[in-house]
């Protein structure tokens, strides 16, 4: 099992370009969220998804969109980076709701 | 939501017991506690979760205080790879509101 599979790993972006993190699972979770780490800082919570076709906002979704098409993938987009948005993006599955979670290794991110 | 109060750092000495306190005296009677640790330069990973007794497993033990406003983790014999951020979450349990939230964690030095 590859488990929470995150690309790319690292990445560097413009102020205004836009850029699409992506995330997978094979372990037929319904849960998976994303969340950012910024240094010296816990995790916030960005978006999540209960299932296919469902999702919801976390605590900081300004600037992210999200979209659950199918269970297994659950890609993070940035419509117009913004320097605010640099930070270490983890995504994160679970089997029912967000006990357990299963993290990636995340996706490093620089906004210049 | 809950909130959390964590020692932000805490030394052992390798081979030894740790006990890693935490505080959530807002805790809500359906919110489990759960316990994550974050090593360097990789995302969380799960270490254990309880609701009112205690809980054993392969990694740690969870010590949860009769009236639920503080619980201990527990690692019987620390290793230098236990060397970790340890955060201590409630889960916010309402239908449609599920959340994790990480604060900052205890940040543990194993010294060997």
């Amino acid at each position: 099992n590859a488990g929470v599979t995150q690309t790319p790993k690292f990445q560097v972006l413009k102020t205004g370009q836009s850029m699409t993190l992506q995330c997978a699972q094979d372990m037929n979770h319904e849960y998976m969220s994303w969340y950012r780490q910024d240094p010296g800082m816990g995790l916030r919570l960005i978006h999540y998804s209960v299932g296919a076709g469902i999702t919801d906002q976390g605590e900081v979704p300004n600037g992210y969109n999200v979209s659950r098409s199918t269970t297994e993938d659950f890609p993070l987009r940035l419509l117009s980076a913004a320097p605010s948005q640099t930070s270490v993006y983890f995504c994160a599955s679970s089997y029912s709701g967000p006990a357990k979670l299963f993290f990636g290794s995340g996706t490093q991110l620089s906004v210049l | 939501d809950a909130k959390t109060t964590q020692p932000n750092s805490m030394e052992s000495n390798e081979e030894e017991p740790v006990h890693l306190p935490c505080n959530h005296s807002t805790i809500s009677g359906t919110d489990y506690i759960h316990w994550y640790r974050q090593l360097p330069s990789q995302g969380p990973e799960y270490v254990i979760h309880g609701l009112t007794s205690n809980v054993n497993n392969r990694m740690a033990s969870l010590a949860i205080a009769e009236d639920r406003k503080s619980s201990t983790l527990i690692l019987h014999r620390a290793t230098l790879r236990d060397a970790a951020v340890y955060y201590c979450i409630p889960r916010i349990s309402n239908f449609g509101n599920e959340k994790l939230t990480f604060g900052t964690g205890t940040r543990l030095t194993i010294i060997p």
